[in-house]
């Protein structure tokens, strides 16, 4: 059982490109997460997923950013007219249900 | 909202010594994790601590739950090179159907020889 995938692993974009970010869950994983760690502190929630449905979003940005888990394919963060800023580590995490989530490798995204 | 603060941020220590990383948070949880991050790595998960009074270890870490006091402690014992890492303590936060993880800022360990 392949743990949850994320890619790509880094990603450059200039300011004001688009970037798109996925993670496939865990096989029978339903719930995705999406955290942002940004250089040298904690990860921060940014939104709760499950197939088809944003269960929570309070940690999104207002503008330029958003999420999707379809019901086929992986979940995507996406981010559009990317700020410097928006340079971090984008984490995605899955869990069945009421348990412990397992996190991907990370999308380390750099906005030059 | 749920607040979680991690102390002391930053640890340098010597082989051999023991010292404590601690973690309180500021309303009820159901579950607190503690994670080791090396640089430029994912989180790897290193205890999960369901109840009042659990106790967990592993190798020279040991992890402990206080839920009254809402106060989880890491203890490493002996320190050794390969310790050093930066470790999260992370609560579960259940709020209006939605669930998620707050973590706190981090304690970045470093062991020298």
């Amino acid at each position: 059982n392949a743990g949850v995938m994320q890619n790509p692993r880094h990603l450059v974009r200039r300011r004001g490109q688009e970037a798109r970010l996925r993670c496939s869950p865990m096989k029978g994983h339903s719930h995705v997460y999406w955290y942002r760690q940004l250089p040298e502190e904690g990860l921060k929630f940014m939104v709760y997923l499950q197939k088809e449905n944003i269960i929570d979003e309070s940690g999104m940005p207002k503008e330029r950013f958003s999420a999707e888990f379809p019901k086929e394919g992986p979940s995507i963060l996406r981010i559009q007219q990317v700020v410097r800023g928006d340079s971090a580590a984008y984490f995605c995490a899955s869990s069945p249900f009421n348990t412990e989530a397992f996190f991907g490798q990370g999308t380390r995204l750099t906005v030059v | 909202e749920l607040k979680v603060e991690q102390n002391p941020l930053f640890l340098s220590m010597q082989e051999g010594k023991n010292y404590t990383i601690y973690c309180n948070y500021s309303t009820t949880s159901d579950r607190l994790y503690w994670y080791r991050q090396d640089p430029g790595k994912s989180l790897e998960s290193l205890f999960v601590l369901l109840s009042n009074g659990a106790v967990k270890q592993e190798g020279r870490l040991m992890a402990s739950l206080d839920t009254k006091a809402r106060l989880s402690t890491l203890h490493i014992t002996a320190a050794v090179h390969d310790l050093s890492a930066t470790y999260f303590c992370a609560v579960e936060y259940t709020q209006g159907g939605s669930e998620k993880l707050v973590f706190g800022k981090g304690t970045k360990l470093t062991v020298n020889p």
